[in-house]
């Protein structure tokens, strides 16, 4: 089976430009969340999406949005990018929206903000 | 606040050491302990985990022991390979929320 894909895996933007970033998760999971990682660093929590609906949002600025589709894909959008913004970006799925549910990670979205 | 203190890295190892990696936590309530491993330009693989206390998550010779009382979860594995190089994160998830609260990670570097 196939795990959880995201596109692209790589992309170069410059500040004030946005970008979407897509995910599509493991067969039969509901629950699409996404994490920034910068370099050096843990993964940060920002969404969690189930059943087409926000159920969790970690502490980032409104330039950060997201939607999950009737076939449980999801997009990250973020617009008026800045340097900050530079890191990978992570989509994990999970069967349920239960926290005792295992997320299972994607290889990650590697943006770069020059 | 909801916490992970990992060890920082890089730990450096030969081949078939012993193997320790310390992770503590501060949580409110009975979170859910994980151990995820990231390998060079790959994404985070789930590599163990345990529910609640007294609980031991093992996998690939990896074992690590949920400890309430020091509110601990240290990485141990008896002899390492050089496979076993990458980054090691815990991790913590609590039932009142969505998210997973991530160490700051710690690199592993194990020589032939």
């Amino acid at each position: 089976d196939a795990g959880v894909t995201q596109s692209p895996t790589h992309l170069i933007k410059t500040r004030g430009q946005h970008v979407t970033l897509r995910c599509s998760p493991i067969s039969g999971h509901k629950s699409v969340s996404w994490y920034q990682q910068v370099l050096g660093q843990g993964p940060q929590f920002i969404f969690q999406y189930y059943e087409k609906e926000e159920r969790g949002r970690g502490n980032f600025p409104d330039r950060f949005s997201a939607r999950q589709f009737p076939n449980y894909s999801s997009e990250l959008n973020v617009n008026a990018l800045l340097l900050g913004d530079s890191a990978l970006y992570l989509c994990a799925s999970s069967a349920a929206s239960s926290v005792q549910e295992t997320q299972y990670f994607g290889p990650g979205t590697r943006l770069l903000v020059l | 606040g909801n916490s992970v203190t990992q060890m920082e890295g890089p730990v450096t190892l030969s081949e078939e050491a012993f193997l320790t990696i310390n992770c503590t936590y501060t949580a409110t309530g009975y979170p859910s302990l994980f151990w995820y491993v990231q390998y060079p330009g790959e994404g985070l693989q789930l590599l163990l985990k345990a529910t609640k206390a007294d609980d031991k998550g093992s996998n690939k010779g990896f074992e690590a022991t949920y400890r309430k009382e020091t509110t601990s979860f240290h990485l141990e594995k008896g002899s390492v390979q050089v496979s076993d190089s990458a980054v090691y994160f815990c991790a913590l998830s609590l039932q009142s929320s969505y998210k997973l609260i991530f160490g700051s990670g710690t690199r592993l570097l194990v020589r032939p």
